[in-house]
């Protein structure tokens, strides 16, 4: 089993939909979590931290739950400028720091008109 | 607004070549990184700094070597290179090496071994 799993995708969603995605983790130690972005052949960008009693950023909403092991990210009211490779990033162990990052592949979304 | 400025952008290589990626932050960071992203596969670390004059190896470190003799410049030296080291390289930094401090991107190197 992968460290980290994110369906690849790509999820197809028309503009003004919500759309959800998880990540599943397997380490039970892990403290840390992330959702980055990656635009098509750009650098990846910091969307936002996972807090464990969750946490909102506009129309974005991440989720964690530590008994099943995932992260979650939904996006409502989804926009043309949302469609991205959304990365899922968790700290591998109880040393809480940026070279213990593992990294998923990335789940690639799709906003269509 | 430079942040992380990596070079080249592009770059094609025979096999058994050397080549250095050069990476430049303006951030006054104290970490650095390096990390290769393939198809289908995570963001890997390469080789990391948590200062001038500290590196180590992360993940994936053979066939490259790293040097930090200043806080803002980390090259990537690939010293001969494969066919397996075609990807896509980022470098990044941080203001320090714990998780919950946002790590900054270059634009990323397009590696071709041929």
């Amino acid at each position: 089993r992968k460290e980290v799993e994110q369906d690849p995708g790509p999820f197809n969603v028309p503009e003004g939909a919500t759309v959800a995605f998880n990540c599943t983790y397997s380490n039970s130690a892990s403290q840390s979590f992330f959702w980055y972005r990656q635009d098509c052949r750009k650098e990846p960008k910091l969307l936002m931290s996972v807090y464990s009693s969750g946490n909102e950023d506009g129309r974005f909403t991440a989720q964690l739950n530590r008994a099943s092991q995932y992260i979650s990210l939904l996006i409502r009211d989804s926009k043309l400028s949302d469609s991205a490779t959304y990365l899922c990033v968790v700290n591998r162990n109880l040393l809480d720091s940026n070279y213990q990052l593992i990294w998923g592949a990335g789940t690639k979304l799709i906003i269509k008109p | 607004n430079a942040g992380v400025t990596q070079t080249p952008k592009f770059q094609v290589l025979k096999t058994g070549q050397s080549m250095t990626l050069q990476c430049a932050q303006d951030m006054n960071h104290e970490y650095m990184s390096w990390y290769r992203q393939d198809p289908g596969m995570g963001l890997r670390l390469i080789h990391y700094s948590v200062g001038a004059g500290i590196t180590d190896q992360g993940e994936v470190p053979n066939g490259y070597n790293v040097s930090r003799s200043t806080t803002e410049d980390f090259p990537l030296r690939l010293l001969s290179a494969a066919p397996s080291q075609t990807s896509v390289y980022f470098c990044a930094s941080s203001y320090s090496t714990g998780a919950g401090n946002t790590i900054y991107f270059g634009e990323g190197s397009w590696l071709t071994v041929v």
